[in-house]
């Protein structure tokens, strides 16, 4: 059972465009983290989240925490074809369980 | 450069052949991890330990046996691979702070044939 839930799935955006990837939790964890993972390679952290109603912006990306800290977003303004990447959500609770990930492609 | 470093990145092997895959971090982190990768199933845990020689079973732990003699190092074991155990594996490592986010290492793609 998938305790963190992405949305959507797949996603492909023309440059220039804005985007958000929701992430739904059937639990609170400790901390929230977002990391982004190119083909065959480890993923890299973006952002951790810890308190509910949290917002943090890394230049054009944006995370939310919702109050209650079982959902998250990532948005992304002006996406370049360099954002291409899996996003995956992850919920630390001494263990990382992970979302399924969204699949982001941005047309040049 | 704080970094987690697992060997090797590619590795193809025969059933039953007993095999190690490494893993050693600079950052001096308490808290060590491997994950499997699969298509549709996404990252998994397999183990994790808090510290040396503490270790414990992830969600996925059948067939995998680890150890952690240093804090640096905590490496993953395949007693008798099988071919369901052909994945991509990452070794992860953080401190027990809140907040702190972990480092991957950049994989081990392993093929069981």
């Amino acid at each position: 059972t998938q305790l963190l839930e992405q949305s959507p799935q797949f996603l492909s955006i023309q440059e220039g465009e804005n985007l958000t990837v929701y992430c739904n939790s059937s639990s609170v964890f400790s901390s929230l983290q977002w990391y982004r993972q190119e083909p065959g390679e480890g993923p890299v952290l973006l952002v951790t989240v810890v308190t509910g109603g949290e917002v943090k912006k890394l230049k054009r990306l944006t995370f939310q925490f919702g109050d209650a800290r079982k959902d998250s977003s990532l948005h992304i303004t002006a996406a370049q074809p360099g954002d291409t990447g899996l996003y995956l959500c992850a919920g630390d609770d001494y263990k990382l369980s992970f979302g399924a990930g969204t699949t982001v492609t941005v047309r040049a | 450069e704080a970094q987690v470093t697992q060997n090797p990145r590619y590795l193809i092997t025969v059933t039953g052949k007993k095999l190690t895959v490494t893993c050693s971090q600079n950052m001096n982190h308490e808290y060590m991890s491997w994950y499997r990768q699969d298509p549709g199933l996404g990252l998994r845990q397999i183990y994790y330990s808090m510290n040396v020689e503490v270790t414990d079973k992830g969600d996925v732990p059948e067939g995998y046996k680890v150890s952690r003699k240093e804090k640096r190092n905590f490496p993953l074991i395949l007693e008798s691979p099988s071919p369901n155990q052909t994945s991509l594996y990452f070794c992860a490592s953080t401190t027990l702070q809140e907040g702190i986010g972990y480092t991957f290492g950049s994989g081990t793609r392993l093929t069981v044939v």
